[in-house]
């Protein structure tokens, strides 16, 4: 079945660096992904639109700026915090088209900002 | 307005037991519906999904979910659980297929031996 994998599953920042997260489709090409976010024992909430060759199109409330989105390739997005805070702490989500009709999950990226 | 609206936030049941976990929705547009399982810490499991035709659909671990368009639900059931299946449990809509979704704010389902 289709597989998306998410990189890397942890990481923890120092505030005021970026961050960097990686979304790639391993057995499929992907011309469209959904970057989302979870909050603890919170639902998902979708962030942006990722898709290939253009820009990205982010949900309202959603600063561009701070949540770069980049989808250079068929089967790789990345999403870029830049200037971390601890507010943006946080479960970052990824996922993509598949060929079978749904959205295939990456396993998720925990963000820890100190 | 679009919305998901999972009434139950947990629910205990006893490993054996059947299983139903509830889901409605608002949608302006043809839904396309799914439940996706998630572990701590993990991403989200496809279980299911239906986007038309026959209004009960299977998926797997013996999930099934059954859409009633007169009540806006969609809600996913299994006959007999097993602990394995405690986790957490969200509905979401789309409006086609493999797009962006609305997530429901999940159940968290605890299994009792």
């Amino acid at each position: 079945g289709a597989v998306v994998s998410q990189h890397p599953s942890r990481v923890i920042c120092k505030s005021g660096t970026s961050v960097k997260i990686e979304c790639r489709s391993l057995d499929f090409q992907a011309t469209t992904m959904f970057w989302y976010r979870q909050f603890p024992k919170k639902s998902l909430m979708l962030m942006a639109t990722s898709n290939e060759g253009s820009k990205a199109t982010y949900e309202q409330g959603v600063e561009k700026d701070k949540f770069l989105i980049n989808h250079a390739s068929l089967t790789l997005s990345t999403l870029t915090v830049t200037s971390a805070h601890p507010e943006d702490s946080s479960f970052y989500i990824c996922s993509a088209r598949d060929p079978g009709g749904a959205g295939t999950f990456g396993s998720g990226t925990r963000l820890t900002v100190v | 307005a679009q919305s998901v609206t999972q009434p139950d936030i947990h629910i205990t049941v006893s490993e054996g037991a059947s299983l139903e976990l509830r889901c409605n929705y608002s949608y302006g547009a043809t839904p396309y519906l799914f439940w996706y399982v998630q572990s701590p810490g993990q991403g989200l499991q496809l279980l299911l999904k239906y986007f038309s035709g026959d209004t009960l659909v299977q998926g797997i671990k013996g999930f099934e979910a059954e859409f009633k368009r007169s009540q806006s639900s969609f809600n996913l059931r299994k006959p007999s659980v097993h602990w394995s299946d405690a986790a957490e449990y969200f509905c979401a809509v789309g409006g086609d297929q493999g797009g962006k979704l609305i997530f429901g704010q999940g159940t968290e389902l605890s299994v009792k031996p």
